[in-house]
This record gives C-alpha cells, sequence and structure tokens, in this order.
C-alpha cells in the first residue's frame, strides 16, 4: 500500500517562531489533506490540497504532486499551535477513497 | 452548517460485551467515513458508504465489528464481544462527492476493561 511519511516526527519551538513540515508519499494521489489534531483528539482541517498553493493566515502549504511531496509552512507560532499534524493522502485509484494518514509531527510552542 | 457529531464521546466497558456508536454526518454529505485510531498512531480507515451503500470494508474490520447507514443518513457501528485491544478513539468522516474533502467528528473513545 501508499507509504504516507511526515518529518520531523517532533518539533519544539519557541513562540513567534516559524516552521516547515513535510510530507512524502510514495504513489500518485487524487487528494491530500492537513489536519490539526488538539489535545482532545479532534481532528481540525487545514489544507484540501491535491496541487499547487494555498495559504489561511498564519498557515500556508504547498502540493508539488509530480514529486510527491507536500509541505506546510507555520509562521509566527502561537501556543495554541500545538498539538500533532498529520497529512493524509487518497490513491489515484478509482473507487479508492480512504484517507491514508502519516506518521504525523508533533509540534510543541514554547511560550 | 453543524459539523459531524458522534454519540456517545466516551464509553467505558467491560470484556465481552457490545457496544454501538452513532454517527451523523454534516448534512447533504452523501459519503461517510469510520477510522479507528490508537495511541500514537495516526488514524486507520475501517469503511465507508456512498448513501446506504457500504462500498468497501477494510482487513482491520473483523467479523465482530458491523457498521450501516440504514437511510443514508446516520450511521451506526457495533463492536461484539469487545476485546482489550478494541481500545481506540473511533472517528467519523463524511464528505460531498464531489469535492471529497472529509470533515471530522470529535470521536468516541472506548476503553475496554
Amino acid at each position: 500500500g501508499i507509504q504516507v511519511e511526515q518529518s520531523p516526527p517532533d518539533l519544539i519551538l519557541q513562540e513567534g517562531a516559524n516552521s516547515t513540515l513535510r510530507c512524502n508519499f510514495s504513489d500518485s494521489v487524487n487528494n491530500l489533506q492537513w489536519f490539526h489534531q488538539n489535545p482532545w483528539g479532534q481532528l481540525i482541517n487545514l489544507f484540501y490540497i491535491p496541487s499547487g498553493t494555498k495559504q489561511n493566515g498564519r498557515l500556508s502549504a504547498t502540493t508539488v504532486a509530480t514529486e510527491r511531496y507536500s509541505l506546510l509552512y507555520i509562521s509566527s507560532s502561537q501556543t495554541t499551535d500545538s498539538g500533532v499534524y498529520f497529512c493524509a493522502v487518497v490513491l489515484s485509484n478509482f473507487g479508492n477513497e480512504k484517507l491514508t494518514f502519516g506518521t504525523g509531527t508533533r509540534l510543541t510552542i514554547i511560550p | 452548517d453543524t459539523g459531524v457529531s458522534q454519540d456517545p464521546r466516551h464509553k467505558i466497558t467491560k470484556r465481552g460485551q457490545n457496544v454501538t456508536f452513532r454517527c451523523d454526518p454534516i448534512s447533504e454529505h452523501n459519503r461517510l467515513y469510520w477510522y479507528r485510531q490508537t495511541l500514537g498512531q495516526g488514524p486507520e480507515f475501517l469503511t465507508y458508504f456512498q448513501n446506504e451503500a457500504q462500498l468497501e470494508k477494510s482487513r482491520l474490520l473483523s467479523d465482530r465489528f458491523s457498521a450501516e447507514r440504514p437511510k443514508g443518513s446516520f450511521s451506526t457501528l457495533e463492536i461484539q464481544r469487545t476485546e482489550q485491544g478494541d481500545s481506540a478513539m473511533y472517528l467519523c468522516a463524511s464528505s460531498k462527492s464531489p469535492p471529497r474533502e472529509q470533515y471530522f467528528g470529535p470521536g468516541t473513545r472506548l476503553t475496554v476493561l
């Protein structure tokens, strides 16, 4: 099956710092989503980005589908950004709808 | 738009008991998905529905698990004869078709004693 790897696995930053999270995937995908999982377990949608670049406030994401990777940028980090960040993909197979999640990046923002 | 809702949020049960969880998707979303997440891991796909039809099931969904979406709206996930290994967060998601961006509910955390 498809492999989805995220790096780094853990990241500890001071408040105000910028960060880049990476997601590599092993096969062609139809769908790529980035999520933030809060301490209560809720998965919060950040981006639906099978290709191209999107921005939402302090967050932006870029997916280069031909090279099979996606990047999530967080600028001017705040303590509320702490949590686990997942990327998840759907393979480019007809009828395949399941999201395959990456290994996650645990981000800790220190005041 | 209200989001995906799940009930109950927490369930503690004894080994061998049956449990049932409910998921209400975002209205007008015709696709509904179930995932399971264990501690320290990302969510893993269990099954999905398009309207009332169950279209794909993971190998993770053993004979003790059954999911239904009888009228194409809410869905239930039942686990029979629970085992300690079933302890996990059970997540439900829904999407339109197209686009297929999936939105997740808050999850049901199951603890089997």
